[in-house]
């Protein structure tokens, strides 16, 4: 399985754009990049997956890299209600378990 | 649209009781999987199954444990003879029907809080 590389932590103050890097360097070509969170123990959320184009929903932005080696996930509008842990997770294909490393904890500062 | 509905929300058994875990997958999910979550660590997978079959239980561990996904109702998580070690969230998700190269996000629910005392 691809291996994924967070930051542990990482701070945003309220209604500014949050920005979570991922590596995944290993990532394989038929692998996508899944973002998930899960805020204080509840069952983690979907957020945004991606092959290789930028997708974009209501939650976030998913931004990849020409080479697939490393992504980001953006937040446009942090809320404090964005406060949680943030999994970057490669996968998908033929690969149905989603590994959960340690992921970001983010926190949205008032 | 309902979402992943899992019961108990929170479990107590003492050692050596069984606990039964069940999850009721997202309207017109065919597949379920489990994870389980110890204390201060990240999720793991257990177990993914769809509708009368087992399609890969290598995250489970060999005795006490054992899943279902009967024709009709919820899937089952059961646990033998608990012990203190068995006490996590336990976690399932179900996604839609897959086809081989796709993508199918994992939706999870609540989890169940099984504490053994």
């Amino acid at each position: 399985d691809a291996k994924t590389t967070q930051p542990t932590s990482m701070d945003c103050a309220e209604g500014r754009a949050a920005n979570l890097p991922c590596n995944h360097s290993t990532i394989s070509g038929n692998e996508y990049v899944y973002w998930y969170r899960q805020i204080h123990s509840q069952g983690p959320q979907y957020i945004i997956h991606g092959l290789k184009n930028n997708e974009t929903n209501e939650m976030a932005s998913l931004i990849i890299t020409e080479d697939r080696k490393s992504s980001t996930l953006i937040l446009p509008h942090a809320t404090l209600r964005d406060t949680a842990v943030y999994y970057c997770i490669v996968g998908g294909g033929s690969n149905y378990k989603l590994t959960f490393g340690k992921g970001t904890l983010l926190t949205v500062n008032p | 649209n309902a979402g992943v509905m899992q019961n108990p929300r929170h479990l107590v058994r003492r050692r050596g009781q069984e606990a039964r875990l069940r999850c009721s997958p997202m309207k017109g999910h065919s597949h379920v999987y489990w994870y389980r979550q110890l204390p201060e660590e990240g999720l793991k997978f257990m177990v993914y199954l769809q509708k009368e079959n087992i399609i890969d239980e290598s995250g489970m561990p060999k005795e006490r444990f054992s899943a279902e996904f009967p024709k009709e109702g919820p899937s089952i998580l059961r646990i033998q003879q608990v012990v203190r070690g068995d006490s996590a969230a336990y976690f399932c998700a179900s996604s839609a029907r897959r086809t081989s190269g796709s993508s199918y996000e994992q939706y999870f629910g609540p989890g169940t809080r099984l504490t053994v005392t």
